[in-house]
């Protein structure tokens, strides 16, 4: 079954670095997205992209945060300047745009700002 | 925007037993529900979902009911089995202007379900 993957599983940073998290999506899926989860919390939404630009965004995406899709396959999630507040999980996820629009969701790339 | 209320927050019952979870929410727009299942450390998976223009649907031991005048919806587990044990979310979404779309989930805070062997 085909699935969404992350890279990398777990990063530690320093604060104020950026990073990058990478995400493939499911190959024929049209629609991406990005959502969080503190440590023991809910999973929250930051935002959706189509078409090559974002459809949705969340007060949390602010402009620390940008997404693109350099390429046919990667959909990326940049934190210009990280905080210990950006420490959580990042999930990357997909759906089809047509075909009851399921959203699958990646394993996950744990993020810890020290 | 979408407000979702998920209660019990813990839920401990027997092997063999039913495990309910009920979720509220407040956009009366919104038309797609999924359930969640988490395990530690893991994914969410998709466990069952319902759209707005159906009151139920069952798949094996789980099922989902929809009260649209209510704005609730819960989660069904029969006959429990201790590999039922996590954290399950419900969410709720609504379609795009253009129909294509439940992108935006809003989720539950989740309840952490034990089964007893």
């Amino acid at each position: 079954e085909p699935e969404v993957t992350q890279t990398p599983s777990h990063q530690v940073t320093q604060m104020g670095q950026e990073v990058i998290l990478r995400c493939v999506p499911i190959s024929n899926h049209l629609y991406f997205y990005w959502y969080r989860q503190i440590l023991g919390q809910k999973v929250e939404f930051l935002v959706s992209f189509y078409n090559n630009e974002i459809s949705e965004k969340s007060e949390i995406f602010d402009d620390q945060f940008s997404v693109e899709r350099p390429d046919g396959s990667n959909f990326t999630l940049k934190i210009r300047s990280t905080k210990l507040e950006d420490s959580a999980m990042y999930f990357c996820a997909s759906s089809v745009q047509y075909s009851g629009n399921t959203i699958y969701f990646g394993e996950g790339s744990w993020l810890t700002v020290v | 925007g979408e407000n979702v209320e998920q209660h019990p927050s813990t839920l401990s019952v027997q092997e063999g037993d039913s495990a309910v979870i009920k979720c509220t929410y407040s956009d009366s727009a919104s038309n797609y529900f999924p359930w969640y299942k988490q395990e530690l450390g893991k994914r969410p998976q998709l466990i069952i979902d319902i759209r707005s223009n159906v009151g139920e649907k069952k798949d094996q031991r789980i099922a989902v009911t929809l009260n649209k005048t209510a704005k609730h919806f819960s989660l069904h587990i029969t006959e429990t089995q201790p590999e039922d044990s996590a954290v399950y979310f419900c969410a709720a979404s609504r379609s795009n202007a253009g129909g294509t779309s439940y992108g935006k989930l809003t989720f539950g805070q989740g309840t952490i379900l034990t089964v007893h062997p």
